[in-house]
C-alpha cells in the first residue's frame, strides 16, 4: 500500500463548480499535512497546510480527519486558472527531513 | 528574487556518461534535497542535506551522489547514468529541516539513452 494515495483523476469540471479531492495516508503517526499545486511541467508550490481544526484560504478549504486518516481539499467557484495537479503531502512523525508526496490529482476546469 | 535555480533544464545524454545537475538557492536555507518525479510514483526523495557537509540518503539514492560544500549549492551527480534514471528531477530547499514549506527549482528533465 502506498504511504499517500490519491485519485489521479482527471476531474473535469465547469467554471464555477465546487470540486473536492481526498487523500489517504497509511502512517497514523504522521504529524503534518499539506496540499501542493503543480502546473504542467512546472515545479510544485505550497498551496496550503492542513490543520486538525480545518483551514480556509479564500476559495480553498482543507480538512484533516485523523481517525480515518484522510485529508481533503475543497475548491469553490472553480476558475480556469485552478487547472493543475494537486499533490497531497505528508510529513511523518519524527522525520524532520522528509516530505512524502502522493501522485497527484489532475483538475481540468472547463470554460 | 528568492529562488531555487537548477541547470540544465533539459538534458539528453548517453548511458555511462557522467553528468552533474546543479542546484543553487539564494535564501540562505539550511536544508536542501533532491527528488525525482516519475509517472504513477510521485516525487521521491533521492538525497538530502541538513547543512554544509551534512548529507544523507533519501528513499532512492542508488546511482546518485551529492555534495554540499557551500550552503547555497547542492549538485546532483550521476557517475554512470542508466536509462532507468530518465526522469524529471527537482531540487528543493527550506529554511530548516523542520520547516513545512519547501521551495522547488524549476526542474530538470533528463533523458538517458
Amino acid at each position: 500500500r502506498k504511504e499517500v494515495e490519491q485519485d489521479p483523476g482527471p476531474f473535469n469540471v465547469p467554471e464555477g463548480a465546487t470540486v473536492a479531492f481526498n487523500c489517504t495516508y497509511s502512517n497514523s503517526a504522521s504529524q503534518s499535512f499539506f496540499w501542493y499545486r503543480q502546473d504542467c511541467r512546472k515545479e510544485p508550490k505550497l498551496l496550503m497546510s492542513v490543520y486538525s481544526s480545518g483551514n480556509e484560504d479564500g476559495r480553498f478549504t482543507a480538512q484533516l480527519n485523523r481517525a480515518s486518516q484522510y485529508i481533503s481539499l475543497l475548491i469553490r467557484d472553480s476558475k480556469l486558472s485552478d487547472s493543475a495537479t494537486y499533490l497531497c503531502v505528508v510529513k511523518p512523525s519524527g522525520a524532520t527531513n522528509k516530505l512524502i508526496f502522493g501522485t497527484g490529482t489532475l483538475l481540468a476546469v472547463q470554460p | 528574487e528568492a529562488q531555487v535555480t537548477q541547470n540544465p533544464r533539459y538534458l539528453i545524454t548517453v548511458t555511462g556518461k557522467k553528468l552533474t545537475v546543479t542546484c543553487s538557492q539564494n535564501m540562505n536555507h539550511e536544508y536542501m534535497s533532491w527528488y525525482r518525479q516519475d509517472p504513477g510514483l510521485g516525487l521521491r526523495q533521492i538525497y538530502y542535506s541538513m547543512n554544509v557537509e551534512v548529507t544523507d540518503k533519501g528513499d532512492v539514492p542508488e546511482g546518485y551522489k551529492v555534495s554540499r560544500k557551500e550552503k547555497r549549492n547542492f549538485p546532483l551527480i550521476l557517475e554512470s547514468p542508466s536509462p532507468n534514471q530518465t526522469s524529471l528531477y527537482f531540487c528543493a530547499s527550506s529554511r530548516m529541516a523542520r520547516d513545512t514549506e519547501a521551495f522547488f527549482g524549476q526542474g530538470t528533465r533528463l533523458t538517458v539513452v
